[in-house]
């Protein structure tokens, strides 16, 4: 089954300062990886994915993630953290036994302070 | 343009009473995905349609839910003698096109059985 992983439950960085939200995954075969971000009382937001091409992936508000097949990782990462960033990221994998429905961690809150 | 929306935004409800949520997805996005989210849980996938036609509902707990998506739009997703267990942020999302692995969600349904 196709799963992934949040080490961390809450990550806390100071804004101007680099973050990474860290994410592992297990699958069978190439996977399929996803960043979404969720506001309090809000849905999830779609960031960026990885589908295959290049390693390093950019996506919405600034947002990049790296795709490490040997370390099996997506870890979420921007140069320089605002305030407003403060928020619950998911990381999920699309389960390419069962159609096109997405597994998700269990979600890092991101603190940035000020 | 406009995106999926839900209604209602919260419901509250009683043990042993009957629940319909509602979907309105991106329009001219053929796949629909419900998922549900726990508190302090990422979301969980409960059934996925193609169109008319629900290509998975491996992920729908018992049969005490179903959902339907009668004209390949709108969807209903329904709850009989519902459980202090049932509640959740119940979450929907649409993709389409070239796009179609890219989920976007609604706000969700907030649904509180007493």
């Amino acid at each position: 089954a196709q799963s992934v992983a949040q080490p961390e439950d809450q990550v806390n960085v100071a804004e101007g300062n680099p973050l990474t939200v860290k994410c592992t995954y297990s699958v069978s075969g190439n996977p399929y990886l996803f960043w979404y971000v969720q506001y309090p009382n809000r849905g999830l937001q779609f960031l960026l994915k990885y589908i295959t091409g290049d390693n390093l992936v950019k996506g919405s508000y600034g947002f990049e993630a790296e795709f490490n097949k040997s370390q099996t990782s997506f870890h979420l990462k921007k140069p320089s953290a605002l305030v407003s960033d403060s928020a619950l990221y998911f990381c999920a994998v699309r389960d390419m036994e069962y159609g096109n429905k997405l597994v998700f961690g269990a979600g890092t809150i991101l603190r940035v302070k000020s | 343009g406009a995106g999926v929306s839900q209604t209602p935004s919260n419901k509250v409800t009683e043990k042993g009473k009957y629940v319909e949520l509602r979907c309105d997805p991106i329009s001219g996005h053929t796949a629909l995905y419900w998922y549900r989210q726990s508190l302090g849980q990422g979301p969980e996938f409960l059934i996925y349609f193609q169109g008319t036609g629900a290509a998975d509902d491996s992920g729908l707990p018992n049969d005490r839910f179903f959902a339907v998506r009668p004209e390949g739009s709108v969807s209903t997703l329904k709850i009989q003698r519902t459980e202090r267990g049932d509640s959740a942020v119940y979450l929907c999302a649409s993709s389409a096109g070239l796009e179609i692995d890219t989920q976007y969600f609604g706000p969700g349904t907030r649904l509180t059985v007493l």
